[in-house]
């Protein structure tokens, strides 16, 4: 039981790059989130799922993009990467409790 | 709509000492879940507690314990007897039920540091 998984650990892009932010649970989960987290901010809502095929937008959702083909996975798109978006990326999968992947760090130059 | 506020921005105390972490939320819901989690120096975010908005009661973990009093709508977090180890930053959070998994609301953290 691995928990939630998530990869790459550390990523460098280019301004204008785009890239894919991986997620995985194995704890049969309905509802999975991503979160950044940014210096003196706590944890900001990009995206959520509640379950395969259903997304929607959290606080902080412009630039990224999800989709929730299995109850399993839950990839974050960035479509053109901005220095903005350098941040820690955590994604979370929720049953009574919500538990968190290790985190991707994310840097755009 | 949620927030959650965690006034303490930065606290240092002695290794032994006693510390209190506070939290206040806000919430128009009458059942909501409250969490703490933990984020050492390695940057992992580490479940502590789940509390339901029905469940006053407070509770104690070995050297953690929590305080929630919906009157003040406060679930603050005391650690006895600080170690070093429980250097990290601490948040609180709200999940209102209706919407439970979908929006958890975080506060800002609280960095405690414990000195030897």
């Amino acid at each position: 039981n691995a928990g939630v998984t998530q990869t790459p650990k550390f990523q460098v892009l280019k301004t204008g790059q785009s890239m894919t932010l991986q997620c995985a649970q194995d704890m049969n989960h309905e509802y999975m989130s991503w979160y950044r987290q940014d210096p003196g901010m706590g944890l900001r809502l990009i995206h959520y799922s509640v379950g395969a095929g259903i997304t929607d937008q959290g606080e902080v959702p412009n630039g990224y993009n999800v989709s929730r083909s299995t109850t399993e996975d839950f990839p974050l798109r960035l479509l053109s990467a901005a220095p903005s978006q350098t941040s820690v990326y955590f994604c979370a999968s929720a049953g009574e409790t919500q538990y968190f992947g290790p985190g991707t760090r994310l840097l755009v130059l | 709509a949620q927030k959650v506020t965690q006034a303490q921005t930065e606290i240092s105390v002695v290794e032994k000492e006693d510390v209190t972490l506070d939290c206040v939320y806000e919430t128009r819901d009458t059942t909501y879940y409250l969490f703490w989690y933990k984020q050492p120096p390695s940057g992992e975010l580490v479940f502590l507690i789940r509390r339901n908005s029905f469940d006053e009661q407070n509770e104690i973990s070995g050297r953690y314990s929590w305080n929630f009093q919906k009157s003040t709508s406060s679930f603050n977090f005391t650690i006895t007897a600080s170690q070093v180890v429980d250097s990290a930053v601490y948040f609180c959070a709200l999940s209102e039920a209706q919407n439970y998994g979908q929006n958890f609301v975080f506060g800002p953290g609280t960095r405690l540091s414990v000195l030897p």
